[in-house]
C-alpha cells in the first residue's frame, strides 16, 4: 500500500535552534519527493523537489536529504526563526505523476 | 502570491446544499489539481485536469464533480453537502502533466457546512 508517514507529529523548538523532520514512504515506483511548508490557513508552498538521483538539496536554511534505498527523507532547518512556525508536509507522487500521497505533516512551533 | 486564485475565500452553507468553488491557474499552466484538507485528515488529492480533460482521480466522492474549461479555469462542484464536507479546498496548478512538475497552490476556499 502506498503511504507516506511523517514524524514527529509536532515539535516545539527555541528560536535559533536546528531541527530535523522525518518522512518515510512506501510509494512505488518512486518518481520524486517534495517538501512543502504550509502556514495556518494558507496554501502549501514548495520547499524542495528531490528526484531519485539526488541525495541532498538545499533551499536557504532548509536542507532536504533523500535515501531512496531506505525510502526515507529528512528536512533539516538551520537556525530556526519564528516565521518557520508552520506545518511541513512530505508528498510523494506516484510514478505516473497523476496520484499524490501526502503525509499528515509535522507541526513546527518556534518560540522566542 | 503563487499566481493561483480561488474564489470564494469563505463559504458557509447548510447540509444538503450545493456549492461551486472556482480556481484560476497560473498563466501558462495547463494542469489543475483539487485537494481537500480536513482538520483530522491532512491533504487529500481529489482530482486532476489537464488542458480540459480529466487525468486522475483520487479520493473524490461521487457527490463531488469538477471540470476544466477552455480558458483553463476549473470549478469543483460539491452537492448534497454533509457536515463532514467542511474543510479547506485547495486548487493547485502546474505547467504540464507529470510527477516532476512543481505545483503551485492557491490560497484555498474554506467551506463550512452547518
Amino acid at each position: 500500500k502506498n503511504q507516506v508517514e511523517q514524524s514527529p507529529q509536532s515539535l516545539i523548538i527555541l528560536e535559533g535552534k536546528n531541527c530535523t523532520l522525518q518522512c518515510n514512504y512506501t510509494v512505488s515506483p518512486f518518481s520524486n519527493l517534495r517538501w512543502y511548508k504550509q502556514d495556518t490557513g494558507r496554501g502549501p508552498v514548495s520547499l524542495t523537489i528531490m528526484t531519485f538521483s539526488e541525495n541532498t538539496k538545499s533551499n536557504g536554511r532548509y536542507t532536504a536529504t533523500l535515501d531512496a534505498d531506505t525510502k526515507q527523507s529528512s528536512l533539516h532547518i538551520t537556525a530556526s526563526q519564528l516565521s518557520d512556525s508552520a506545518s511541513y508536509i512530505c508528498v510523494v507522487p506516484a510514478n505516473t505523476g497523476n496520484q499524490f500521497y501526502f503525509g499528515t505533516g509535522t507541526s513546527l512551533t518556534v518560540i522566542p | 502570491d503563487s499566481g493561483v486564485t480561488q474564489t470564494p475565500k469563505h463559504l458557509i452553507t447548510a447540509t444538503g446544499q450545493r456549492v461551486t468553488l472556482r480556481c484560476s491557474p497560473r498563466s501558462g499552466d495547463l494542469s489543475v489539481y483539487w485537494y481537500q484538507q480536513s482538520l483530522d485528515q491532512g491533504l487529500q488529492f481529489l482530482i486532476q485536469y489537464y488542458n480540459g480533460e480529466e487525468r486522475a482521480k483520487g479520493n473524490i466522492l461521487e457527490r463531488f464533480s469538477a471540470q476544466q474549461f477552455p480558458d483553463l479555469h476549473s470549478e469543483l462542484n460539491l452537492s448534497s453537502l454533509e457536515l463532514g464536507d467542511s474543510a479547506l479546498y485547495f486548487c493547485a496548478s502546474s505547467v504540464v502533466l507529470g510527477g516532476n512538475n512543481e505545483q503551485f497552490f492557491g490560497p484555498g476556499t474554506r467551506l463550512t457546512v452547518l
